[in-house]
Order: structure tokens, then C-alpha cells, then sequence
């Protein structure tokens, strides 16, 4: 069974533009969650998506946003990328709704985006 | 809001040696659970062990242990026979009635030969 894919594995974009990451969850999973991880804050939660809709969205400016197809794959947009966005961008699947037990997450090895 | 705490950024340990990595959390909730991920050099994070906070009995998977103290709001990680490719940086997380997983700040573990 394929595990998490995320693409692209690397990604270098200049301020101001946009970038959009993508990832395929294992199939059969219908929650997909996004995570960034920097060096000063760590890792801190973006949002998560079950069955098309966003559930739950952490504290980052509108500037970051996501979607969810019908066949589970989700795809995070920054807009107006500032130096800061700089991280590794972890997406995690699981079976169902991202709550309890299913908070065991089955991450994918991330995007590394660079802005400069 | 949950919030998880990991007090030692760096361990280290001989190889074939046990060695415990801490976490304390906080939460207001009585069902929660508890996780600890491994981060390798890949940088894919996999589960190594989890707890659900109801359970008194700690959780053991082959050569990793938990300690939890549900009182203290401590969850702790024992490696035994400590083995290369256990080097790693190792998160300890919580996860509650809101969708997400809730981070410490980690702990990078050397292994030496």
C-alpha cells in the first residue's frame, strides 16, 4: 500500500508570489491535515480536511488555504509568500475524522519550500 | 488548549543502552491520547507509540515503553537495547476533542556506537 505522497519535494519561490503543495493520502483515507515546521516555532497545525470540507483550522493568516477533492488528494495555497513561510510543509492522512485514536496520522515526508 | 512540553532538546546513548525521553502536557480534557513520533533524517515522521489517557496500563511496542503518569500529566519514552538507527528527533504529542495534533518542541536523540 503507497504511503503519504507529498509534491513537490522541494520548492524555491521569491516573496510576493504564490505556491501551491499537493498531497495524495493513503488510499482509502479520507482526512487529510496539514502541519509546518520551522526551527523557531516547531510544528503547529494548518488545517484539516474530511470528505471535502475543512474541519478545523489553526492560527495562520488568511493567506493560507486548502482544499480537498473528491478523491481525498488535498492541495495547501500560500498567497503573497513572505520569507517567514520559509518550512517544511508535513501533510498526514488517516482513516477517518482527525479525532481520537485516528489522531494516529501517517505523515508524508514533506515539501521543503524555500522563499527568497 | 492543549499544550505539550519536551524539557530536553538534545539526549544521547550508547548503543544497547536504555535511555528515557520526557514530555509533560496539559489539558482541561478527560479523553485525550497520547503519541510519541519519530523524525528521522528523512524528515518523515512515524508513530512510535501512542496511549489513550483512560488506560492506566502503559503502552509497549517491542523495545519502546511509556511511563504515564496521569496525575503529574507526564508521558514519557523508554528505549531499551538502543539500537543506530534509533537516532532521531522525537516529538511527543496530544491530540483531544479538537482535530489536530498538538507538538512539543522535540528532543534530538544521538545514538553512539
Amino acid at each position: 500500500k503507497a504511503g503519504v505522497t507529498q509534491t513537490p519535494r522541494y520548492l524555491i519561490k521569491t516573496r510576493g508570489q504564490q505556491v501551491t503543495l499537493s498531497c495524495s493520502p493513503i488510499s482509502g483515507h479520507r482526512s487529510v491535515s496539514w502541519y509546518q515546521q520551522t526551527p523557531g516555532q516547531g510544528l503547529q497545525f494548518l488545517f484539516e480536511y474530511f470528505s471535502e470540507t475543512q474541519r478545523n483550522k489553526g492560527n495562520f493568516p488568511g493567506r493560507f488555504s486548502g482544499r480537498q477533492f473528491s478523491n481525498s488528494r488535498s492541495e495547501m495555497n500560500v498567497s503573497t509568500l513572505e520569507l517567514g513561510d520559509s518550512a517544511l510543509y508535513l501533510c498526514a492522512s488517516s482513516p477517518g475524522p482527525l479525532q481520537g485514536m485516528n489522531t494516529e496520522a501517517f505523515f508524508g515526508q514533506g515539501t521543503r519550500l524555500t522563499v527568497v | 488548549a492543549q499544550t505539550v512540553t519536551q524539557s530536553q532538546p538534545e539526549m544521547s546513548v550508547q548503543e544497547a543502552e536504555t535511555v528515557t525521553l520526557s514530555c509533560t502536557y496539559d489539558t482541561s480534557e478527560s479523553d485525550y491520547y497520547l503519541f510519541w513520533y519519530k523524525q528521522p533524517p528523512s524528515r518523515q515522521m512515524i508513530l512510535v507509540i501512542r496511549q489513550e489517557a483512560y488506560k492506566q496500563q502503559n503502552a509497549t511496542e517491542n523495545r519502546f515503553s511509556v511511563n504515564f503518569q496521569k496525575a503529574a500529566k507526564s508521558f514519557s519514552l523508554k528505549i531499551s537495547d538502543s539500537q543506530l538507527g534509533d537516532a532521531a528527533m522525537y516529538f511527543c504529542a496530544s491530540s483531544g476533542s479538537a482535530r489536530q495534533l498538538t507538538f512539543g518542541s522535540g528532543t534530538q536523540l544521538t545514538v553512539l556506537p
